[in-house]
């Protein structure tokens, strides 16, 4: 069972452009978790997702970013116009139900330029 | 009310030495902590967890104390070696049916242990 794939690993783009992060959940998972991580800080909550469905995104910037997690493929995080402060890890974390471990994929490292 | 408050921001310990992290909540809904290990440029995986019922809770070399009158909860690693060294995360969350099972992280503390 293959764990919890964050795809590109790093990302660079430069200021203005749009930024695409995808994870791919674990097998049987369909709940899946979106934190940010600046250097030198904790994981912050972002989004949480079910198939089709945006359950919590109290997290979330109110402009440029959006989620979505369609019934077929991975989730996906996009962030639109990238400025230097949105320049972090972005990790997903998949769970099989609500109140159940979290698995965290590798994450997306972006560089914004 | 939603921090998670994490000390100290770093520590050095000599090989088999008994590193202490700890933790502080407010919000009395959490009732799930899990502590976390990060090496750099993975992402974190989850060394142990712990449930206000029990004030102790033991997993090989670590260990995790939970005082909840305190609101107060701590790492130990017993017999700490150079491979622990890596960012530990506590965090927190509540499992009721209000919450959404998001995860409060502290700040993270960076151990190194020396041979």
């Amino acid at each position: 069972n293959a764990g919890v794939m964050q795809n590109p690993r790093h990302l660079v783009r430069r200021r203005g452009q749009e930024a695409r992060l995808r994870c791919s959940p674990m097998k049987g998972h369909s709940h899946v978790y979106w934190y940010r991580q600046l250097p030198e800080e904790g994981l912050k909550f972002m989004v949480y997702l079910q198939k089709e469905n945006i359950i919590d995104e109290s997290g979330m910037p109110k402009e440029r970013f959006s989620a979505e997690f369609p019934k077929e493929g991975p989730s996906i995080l996009r962030i639109q116009q990238v400025v230097r402060g949105d320049s972090a890890a972005y990790f997903c974390a998949s769970q099989e139900g609500m109140n159940t471990e979290a698995f965290f994929g590798q994450g997306t490292r972006l560089t914004v330029v | 009310q939603q921090q998670v408050k994490q000390s100290p921001q770093s520590l050095i310990v000599q090989k088999g030495g008994i590193p202490i992290i700890n933790c502080a909540y407010e919000n009395t809904a959490f009732d799930y902590f899990p502590w976390y290990q990060q090496f750099p440029g993975k992402g974190p995986a989850l060394l142990i967890a712990i449930r206000p019922d029990v004030s102790e809770k033991k997993e090989g070399r670590f260990t995790i104390s939970f005082n909840k009158s305190a609101k107060q909860f701590s790492l130990h690693i017993m017999d700490s070696q150079p491979g622990d060294s890596a960012t530990y995360f506590c965090a927190a969350t509540s499992h009721g049916s209000s919450n959404t099972g998001k995860l409060i992280f502290g700040q993270g503390t960076t151990l190194q242990v020396k041979p």
